[in-house]
């Protein structure tokens, strides 16, 4: 069974500083990795995802996040955070070729003060 | 176009009262999840459905949920009977065939209050 574990649960920046969330998965073959992201009051909305290709993959809103296969890790980067990218990150991951069945982390909350 | 469309929005119940939450998928998806997020536990995965078939319902938290998918344009979530610990906010959200890369197109959500 695959799982996702997120490192940090809640993260307090200051507009400007440079931002990095950990996420590490277990599973034994290929996967799809993704990030999602979840605004105060909002659902979720996809950030950036990885499916094949190269491994540093960019999403909206400056945000990138760089899969490692050896380290089964897809963390999460931004140079300069904003008061706007206040919210909960999640990270996700399912196996290719499965049933779509999608595992979630515990999420991130990132809090930005200005 | 229409996003994953989820009703009700809010609900405030009753312990003991029974509980139906809809979702309406989007167009075309052949996959439907049910997710419930709650400050302890995050985002757990209920049930999924595939091709309108439950393909894993393991994270059913006891026989008082249970999912239907009747067609491919509508699925319920019932619980009953309710507990306060059922509060939680229920996410339904759908996906495209099964060669997608399974990216998650999620509903609104039901913010669900039994008191």
């Amino acid at each position: 069974a695959q799982s996702v574990s997120q490192h940090n649960h809640h993260v307090i920046l200051s507009e400007a500083a440079s931002l990095e969330l950990g996420c590490n998965y277990s599973y034994g073959g290929t996967v799809n990795l993704f990030w999602y992201v979840q605004y105060p009051g909002q659902h979720l909305q996809l950030l950036l995802k990885y499916f094949s290709g190269d491994p540093l993959v960019k999403g909206i809103k400056g945000f990138e996040a760089e899969f490692i296969k050896s380290k089964f890790s897809f963390n999460l980067r931004k140079p300069s955070v904003q008061w706007s990218d206040t919210a909960e990150y999640f990270c996700a991951v399912n196996a290719q070729g499965g049933y779509q069945k999608v595992t979630f982390g515990i999420g991130t909350k990132l809090q930005v003060i200005p | 176009d229409a996003g994953v469309i989820q009703s009700p929005r809010h609900e405030v119940t009753e312990m003991g009262q029974e509980v139906t939450l809809r979702c309406k998928p989007i167009s075309g998806h052949n996959s439907l999840f049910w997710y419930r997020q709650t400050m302890m536990r995050g985002l757990e995965l209920l049930i999924y459905f595939n091709n309108n078939v439950p393909i894993d319902d393991s994270g059913m938290p006891e026989d008082r949920f249970s999912a239907k998918m009747p067609n491919a344009s509508f699925s319920t979530l019932k619980i009953q009977p309710s507990e306060p610990r059922d509060s939680a906010v229920y996410f339904c959200a759908s996906s495209g065939n099964r060669g997608d890369t399974g990216e998650l197109f999620f509903g609104e959500g039901s913010r669900l209050t039994v008191l």
